[in-house]
């Protein structure tokens, strides 16, 4: 079964700085791997997917960006926080093919402040 | 597009009661339907899924039943226990998306009483 790594588990920045948020994953090869926001009280909102090294589709336009230097291996990242951007990230990952259920990282609790 | 709605929280009950948090879908094709549970602090866990219409998908005292006439997953569990309080989220994978996007709903938060 995969296991996903996500770090930090929480984070506290100020407005302005910049944020690289990493997951890694192990157990399987080619997934299809997702950004996901967990606002205060509400549900999760699908930010970036990637099916493949390098190809990123993102859902919403905002503050950030993903990228995915290795096959396992998904970065979140921003230039200059707003204190919007504050939630709880979570990373998953899904084996390639259709159908399959996700797995899911322990999450990022970040606070901007 | 694809999406997801579910019974909105906070859901509260005495232990041993019976449950059911409705889920409805809208999609374009044949997605496959998830349960996820979330407690306290966690990320998420899968709890139950179903890939095509009337599979039912069961874990752990719970059960749901992918109803394509209705296009419902509705969650049920005939005897609650406090240590089911969590947030639930029902989701869909889109078939037709080569990277089976996942769509979750807004989430229903269970509180069990002793």
């Amino acid at each position: 079964s995969q296991t996903i790594h996500q770090w930090p588990a929480t984070l506290v920045q100020p407005v302005g700085s910049p944020l690289s948020l990493e997951c890694t994953v192990e157990g399987t090869s080619n997934p299809n791997l997702y950004w996901y926001r967990q606002a205060a009280g509400r549900g999760l909102q699908l930010l970036f997917y990637s099916v493949g090294i390098g190809q990123i589709s993102s859902e919403v336009p905002q503050n950030l960006s993903a990228s995915r230097p290795q096959d396992r291996q998904f970065i979140l990242s921003s230039k200059k926080l707003l204190l919007s951007d504050s939630g709880f990230y979570l990373c998953g990952s899904a084996p390639p093919g259709l159908n399959t259920e996700a797995f899911f990282g322990q999450g990022t609790r970040l606070t901007v402040v | 597009g694809d999406s997801v709605t579910q019974m909105e929280g906070p859901v509260t009950l005495s232990e041993e009661a019976f449950l059911t948090i409705n889920c409805t879908y809208t999609a374009t094709g044949y997605p496959s339907l998830f349960w996820y549970v979330q407690y306290p602090g966690e990320g998420l866990q899968l709890l139950l899924k179903a890939t095509k219409a009337d599979d039912k998908g069961s874990n752990k005292g719970f059960e749901a039943t992918y109803r394509k006439e209705t296009t419902s997953f509705h969650l049920e569990k005939g005897s609650v226990q406090v240590s089911d309080s969590a947030v639930y989220f029902c989701a869909l994978s889109d078939q037709y998306s080569s990277a089976s996007k996942i769509i979750f709903g807004s989430g229903t938060r269970l509180s069990i009483r002793p």
